[in-house]
């Protein structure tokens, strides 16, 4: 199994463009996760989902939209990407809600 | 490469001594922890959870405490290896909360040979 897949790995986007970053697990998780790390943040949730067709806000949302057409997939879009996006970010699904998450390697995005 | 905070918490520890990494974390509902490794250039993976209706659970050199009354949680090593530097994370799932699992800021471990 590949477990949980980012693509792509990296990524330098000029203000103002957009972009989606794609998740892909096969472990038939249910749940699914954004997060963005940044120096000195830690993790910071972003969207997430309970399950097909399902979304959820994190803790910072805004000028992010997901969307997860299909149990597998959690999508990540920028629309206007701006500097303050700068950042690493990780994807991560699990089986259940209280149980351990499975992370991708991330995806490292900067925006000039 | 380097992907985590240049100015997290440091732990220095000497080779084969235990460590004790800490965390306070902030809602006294949050009914499940996790502690997640996050070695450079990687994303962060599972070491060990304990849920909230109990107070110690061991794993392999690991030992997870968890205080609720003062809402503390800490994460021991057993005769800390090379291999332990990383950063180290505290999770806390709360259900009631729309099923959201929230991260602590981290603690770097540093193992001197």
């Amino acid at each position: 199994n590949a477990g949980v897949t980012q693509t792509p790995k990296f990524r330098v986007l000029k203000t103002g463009q957009s972009m989606t970053l794609l998740c892909a697990q096969d472990m038939n998780h249910e749940y699914m996760y954004w997060y963005r790390q940044d120096p000195g943040m830690g993790l910071r949730l972003i969207h997430y989902s309970v399950g097909e067709g399902t979304t959820a806000k994190g803790e910072v949302p805004d000028g992010y939209n997901v969307s997860r057409l299909k149990k597998q997939n959690f999508l990540l879009g920028l629309e206007s990407a701006a500097p303050s996006q700068t950042s690493v970010y990780f994807c991560a699904s699990t089986a259940r809600g209280n149980s351990p998450l499975h992370f991708g390697n991330g995806t490292r995005l900067t925006v000039t | 490469g380097e992907s985590v905070g240049l100015h997290l918490p440091t732990l220095s520890v000497q080779e084969g001594d235990n460590s004790i990494i800490n965390c306070a974390y902030s809602n006294s509902a949050s009914d499940y922890f996790i502690w997640y490794k996050q070695e450079s250039g990687k994303g962060p993976q599972f070491i060990i959870d304990i849920r909230s209706n109990m107070d110690k659970r061991q794993g392999q050199r690991v030992t997870v405490l968890l205080n609720k009354t003062v809402k503390h949680l800490s994460l021991q090593i057993a005769a800390t290896q090379p291999g332990d530097s990383a950063v180290y994370f505290c999770a806390e799932f709360q259900a009631a909360a729309g099923n959201k699992l929230t991260f602590g800021g981290g603690t770097r471990v540093l193992v001197k040979p």
